[in-house]
């Protein structure tokens, strides 16, 4: 049974940036996908990217092109999502979710990280 | 890309069936298979209900089911029961590689 754990609340700065860790265990890493969804308060899930760990390839939303990086340790089983640059709009709670991937991005998430809150504010 | 439509709320009495509707376009929810759906009780993480339109993960019950005719895709729930309430969306492969998500509607098992 593959789990996701992602790290703790961060409250930050505008114009800061912040680092989100998810930890899959129980599971292959490397030749799934690991996407990136929020949800900012009052409002529905977004979707911001990808990676597939085994190739390292990340692909971003373009609303989030050329702010957003996401990484993946193979190592440690685990991806990082960052997002720089930041403003009182990305207060969300942040989603890292397994996919599949045979040659294709199926683009559908199961299981789940719990979610991290990100907090922007001066 | 906006996001797909989907109704705001939709409501129905326990044993009833209810349909949430997911509209897109021919880039995405009408030209691709990978339509998925998710429950969300607030406060915990998302769940996969139906991918790949039609699909069940092993372990969601058969009272969920998925289709999709054109650029719409539906999510049809029978025999309701309270613990259905949640908010769900829908999501779609794009023809950009991306993903795009419907705005979520709000089920109330009344």
């Amino acid at each position: 049974q593959v789990q996701l754990v992602q790290s703790g609340a961060e409250v930050k700065k505008p114009g800061s940036s912040v680092k989100v860790s998810c930890k899959a265990s129980g599971g292959t890493f490397s030749s799934n996908t690991i996407s990136w969804v929020r949800q900012a308060p009052g409002q529905g899930l977004e979707w911001m990217g990808y990676i597939i760990p085994v190739f390292a390839t990340p692909n971003y939303a373009q609303k989030f092109q050329g702010r957003v990086t996401i990484t993946a340790d193979e190592s440690t089983s685990t991806a990082y999502m960052e997002l720089s640059s930041l403003r009182s709009e990305d207060t969300a709670v942040y989603y890292c979710a397994r996919g599949p991937y045979s040659g294709t991005y199926y683009g559908w998430f199961d299981p789940w990280g719990q979610g991290t809150l990100v907090t922007v504010s001066s | 890309q906006s996001a797909l439509t989907q109704p705001a709320s939709v409501s129905g009495s326990p044993g009833q069936s209810i349909t949430i509707s997911c509209t897109g376009t021919s880039s995405d929810v009408g030209d691709y298979n990978y339509v998925s759906w998710y429950q969300h009780h607030p406060g915990k993480a998302p769940k996969l209900m139906i991918y790949e339109v039609s699909n069940r993960p092993s372990g969601v019950s058969t009272r969920f089911s998925g289709s999709k005719s054109g650029n719409t895709a539906s999510l049809t729930i029978s025999g309701l029961q309270a613990e259905d309430e949640a908010n769900y969306y829908c999501s779609s492969y794009t023809s950009s590689s991306h993903v795009l998500f419907g705005g979520g509607t709000k089920l109330t098992v009344l």
